[in-house]
Order: C-alpha cells, then sequence, then structure tokens
C-alpha cells in the first residue's frame, strides 16, 4: 500500500513562492502526481516524475527523490487564481491505480 | 475541459437504494478509474476498468462494481447505499497507463 502525507493548508502572498512538500512510502512505485483541485472540481493533471529530478513547465516545477520519498511542487509568481488544492499521488507498480495524500490548500492573498 | 464527461452532476439518494453512475472517456483512451473523495479529502482508488476486464480494485466492499463497455464508457454500481457513501465520485480516463485526466465528477448525497 501507499502512506502519502503533504500539509494541510499553505498561505502566501501574490507574485510570492510557494514550495509544497509530499513524503511517500510505496510498496511500488511507478511514478508521482501532481494535480490542481479548485473547490467543487476536478483535479487537473500538472506534472508527472518518475525519475529523480527537477521538472519545469512554465511557473510550476516538480522534484523527485525517489530514495528519499520525497516529493514537491513548486508554484512561482503566484497569483489568484493559484489558490487551490494541491493532490500529491502516487501510482502503484502492480496495477496503476494512482494513491493520493489529503491535499494542500493554498490561498493566495493580496 | 478534459473531454471526459459524467452523468448525473448530482444525485440524491436514499440509504438502502441502488445507484449507477456513468462516465464516457476522453477520445483515444481505453483505461477507466473511478475514485471516490469525501470532502477535504483526497481521492480514493475504488477501481480501474482496462479493455473491459477490471484491472486493480481498491479497499471497497463488493456492493460497489463496475462495467466498462467496447466505447470504453463506464459505468459505477452502488448497492445498498450507507450514509458515508455521499461523496463526490470521480472518473478518470488515460491510455494505458499514462496520466489520468478527470472528468468533473458525480456529487451523490445519501440521505
Amino acid at each position: 500500500g501507499q502512506n502519502i502525507d503533504q500539509p494541510t493548508e499553505m498561505t502566501a502572498t501574490e507574485g510570492a513562492i510557494v514550495q509544497i512538500n509530499c513524503t511517500y512510502q510505496t510498496s511500488g512505485f511507478n511514478g508521482l502526481f501532481w494535480y490542481q483541485q479548485h473547490a467543487g472540481e476536478a483535479p487537473t493533471f500538472l506534472s508527472y516524475n518518475v525519475l529523480d529530478g527537477l521538472e519545469e513547465k512554465g511557473r510550476f516545477s516538480s522534484f523527485l527523490s525517489r530514495s528519499k520519498g520525497y516529493s514537491y511542487l513548486l508554484l512561482k509568481e503566484l497569483q489568484m487564481k493559484d489558490s487551490a488544492s494541491y493532490l500529491c499521488a502516487v501510482r502503484d507498480l502492480n496495477d496503476y491505480k494512482l494513491s493520493f495524500g489529503a491535499g494542500t490548500t493554498v490561498t493566495v492573498r493580496a | 475541459e478534459t473531454g471526459v464527461t459524467q452523468s448525473p452532476t448530482h444525485l440524491i439518494k436514499t440509504r438502502g437504494q441502488q445507484v449507477t453512475l456513468r462516465c464516457s472517456s476522453q477520445s483515444g483512451h481505453n483505461t477507466v478509474s473511478w475514485y471516490q473523495q469525501a470532502l477535504g479529502q483526497g481521492p480514493q482508488f475504488i477501481f480501474q476498468y482496462y479493455r473491459e476486464e477490471e484491472n486493480g480494485r481498491g479497499n471497497f466492499p463488493p456492493r460497489f462494481s463496475g462495467l466498462q463497455f467496447p466505447n470504453y464508457s463506464s459505468e459505477l454500481n452502488v448497492n445498498a447505499l450507507e450514509l458515508d457513501d455521499s461523496a463526490l465520485y470521480l472518473c478518470a480516463s488515460s491510455f494505458e497507463t499514462y496520466e489520468q485526466y478527470f472528468g468533473p465528477g458525480t456529487r451523490l448525497t445519501v440521505t
């Protein structure tokens, strides 16, 4: 099974940078995903890491260290529309299911 | 928008009833996964269908069942509804095991 931990809430100022950490313990790892979910809406795919290192996609970057069971999502130049829940999910090696953390609610203030 | 659609959007049922939720996958996708998301929690994996066969199941009782059709659309059936089944039910489609794209969800309320 999977055990995934991420902080419950974070607050940051518009234009700033926020880093959301995710730690996981897994019986079989086949990739880590980050999703954004606005209240009342479906999760939308942000990033995918399967090898160690940093993946950059515009204002969003995601990092993975498989040996440490650790990932982070970095949000730069924060905008008000970035206020949302950010979900860390690990894909299982055997049946490809996604196991999600409880999500981190990010609030961006003016 | 992801191209994944779900129906209905909202549903209210009484404890003990049965419910069927529907999902149409994105064009070109052959895999559908279903998740249950309680308020304030991350989605919990229910099961996955790949080419009309169940391909993995989470920790949900047998009263949660599903189907995938030849056009890769899918149904989730829940029998003997309980109050704790109240949640957002999300369907996600993918091609093979690549990234999953979620539909808008069905909000189920059991009274």
